[in-house]
């Protein structure tokens, strides 16, 4: 079994839609949480950071259930600008980061 | 300022080759990460350096596969008699300060596009 799993899409939404991503992740000694977007033939970079109170930054909300070892990604009023595929990442003390394939978006007009 | 810069951007060579990638990480980040992401894949680690401490090797796919950190700065990851499967963008991390220690954004270089014939 994948570390983190994603479920990879492509996810094709309309302009304005809500649309979420899902991600488990199997090792319970997980300890930090992160959504990064990587563009085509691009590097990834950070979205944002996922906390098990849930966090939001502007149209993004990430929520962590450890219980569950489940995270997501909800992006509303989709844009244009939001298409691009969104990684799943967790971290144990003293690792590197570990990374799901990503869920493509595809958002059109 | 400047962040994680890689070179070359795009590398191609023969099958039994060995290459050398470079990456030069933002200054005073204490933590380099190697990265690999193949056609289709996810990125799979590769190898860490966290300060002086020993390199996490343990991503490393085979022993044709090393690198190492000179100063603490800039790293060099080598692989040797490069085989077709090695073909996949090298991505660079660096992190100011390693995982152990809270939230570490890493920061990631535009990556090597290796391509073995």
């Amino acid at each position: 079994r994948k570390e983190v799993e994603q479920d990879p899409g492509p996810f094709n939404v309309p302009e304005g839609a809500t649309v979420a991503f899902n991600c488990t992740y199997s090792n319970s000694a997980s300890q930090s949480f992160f959504w990064y977007r990587q563009d085509c033939r691009k590097e990834p970079k950070l979205l944002m950071s996922v906390y098990s109170s849930g966090n939001e930054d502007g149209r993004f909300t990430a929520q962590l259930n450890r219980a569950s070892q489940y995270i997501s990604l909800l992006i509303r009023d989709s844009k244009l600008s939001d298409s691009a595929t969104y990684l799943c990442v967790v971290t144990q003390a003293g690792t590197a980061l570990i990374f799901g394939k990503g869920t493509t978006l595809s958002v059109s007009s | 300022g400047a962040g994680v810069s890689q070179s070359p951007s795009n590398k191609v060579t023969e099958k039994g080759k060995d290459v050398e990638l470079r990456c030069d990480p933002i200054s005073g980040h204490t933590a380099l990460y190697w990265y690999r992401q193949s056609l289709g894949q996810g990125l799979e680690f590769l190898i860490y350096f966290q300060g002086n401490s020993a390199p996490d090797k343990s991503g490393l796919p085979s022993d044709r596969f090393s690198a190492e950190r000179t100063g603490g700065s800039v790293s060099t990851l080598t692989i040797q008699r490069t085989q077709q499967e090695d073909s996949a963008v090298y991505l660079c991390a660096s992190s100011l300060w390693g995982t152990g220690m809270g939230y570490n954004e890493q920061f990631f270089g535009p990556g090597t596009r290796l391509t073995v014939l």
